[in-house]
């Protein structure tokens, strides 16, 4: 089993839509958490970190749910411009290193 | 332009030869990292830096793989007898640790093609 999983899709949706991501990681031990976004042939970028508590940035709401073991993601009212891929990241704790689920790739369709 | 750069940004090479790529972090980072990212997967962690020590190395990363911080600045990787497995993006990545905060910044990347 992979220590971070995400259904790689893609989620094909109409603009305007509201879409959410899912993300499961294994080890209980982790302790820090993000999503960056990879648009094709680019490299990684921060998106956005995910708190305990849930935190929001405009459109987009992340959520940690550690009994679960998931992080999700909530775009809402997407664009064209957030196709992209969405990179779940975990960090356990003792490491600094990213453990990197495959991506979720999303298509906002005119 | 202040932030991660790499290079070369591309690379084609032969089977059996070496190569060699160039990471120039953010001036004032203190880790450095190194990860391949194949199609359709996420960046794999290979090995990382603080200063000019190795910290932890993958088992991704066979004796083929060396990587150098040597003067806690710029990084290299060097890929001996380079295999058509290796063909993927070397993405480095730098970070200032403060706390427990880490956020890494990475590089546009070096797209290896082994033949």
């Amino acid at each position: 089993r992979k220590e971070v999983e995400q259904d790689p899709g893609p989620f094909n949706v109409p603009e305007g839509a509201t879409v959410a991501f899912n993300c499961t990681y294994s080890n209980s031990a982790s302790q820090s958490f993000f999503w960056y976004r990879q648009d094709c042939r680019k490299e990684p970028k921060l998106l956005m970190s995910v708190y305990s508590s849930g935190n929001e940035d405009g459109r987009f709401t992340a959520q940690l749910n550690r009994a679960s073991q998931y992080i999700s993601l909530l775009i809402r009212d997407s664009k064209l411009s957030d196709s992209a891929t969405y990179l779940c990241v975990v960090i356990t704790s003792g490491t600094y290193k990213y453990i990197f689920g495959t991506g979720t790739r999303l298509k906002v369709l005119a | 332009d202040t932030g991660v750069s790499q290079n070369p940004r591309h690379k084609i090479t032969k089977r059996g030869q070496n190569v060699t790529f160039r990471c120039d972090p953010i001036s004032e980072h203190n880790r450095l990292y190194w990860y391949r990212q194949t199609l359709g997967q996420g960046p794999e962690f290979l090995t990382y830096f603080q200063n000019e020590a190795q910290l932890e190395k993958s088992r991704l990363l066979s004796d083929r793989f060396s990587a150098e911080r040597p003067k806690g600045s710029f990084s290299t990787l060097e890929i001996q007898r380079t295999e058509q497995g290796d063909s993927a993006m070397y993405l480095c990545a730098s970070s200032l640790v403060r706390g427990s905060y880490n956020e890494q910044f990475f590089g546009p990347g070096t797209r290896l093609t082994v033949l």
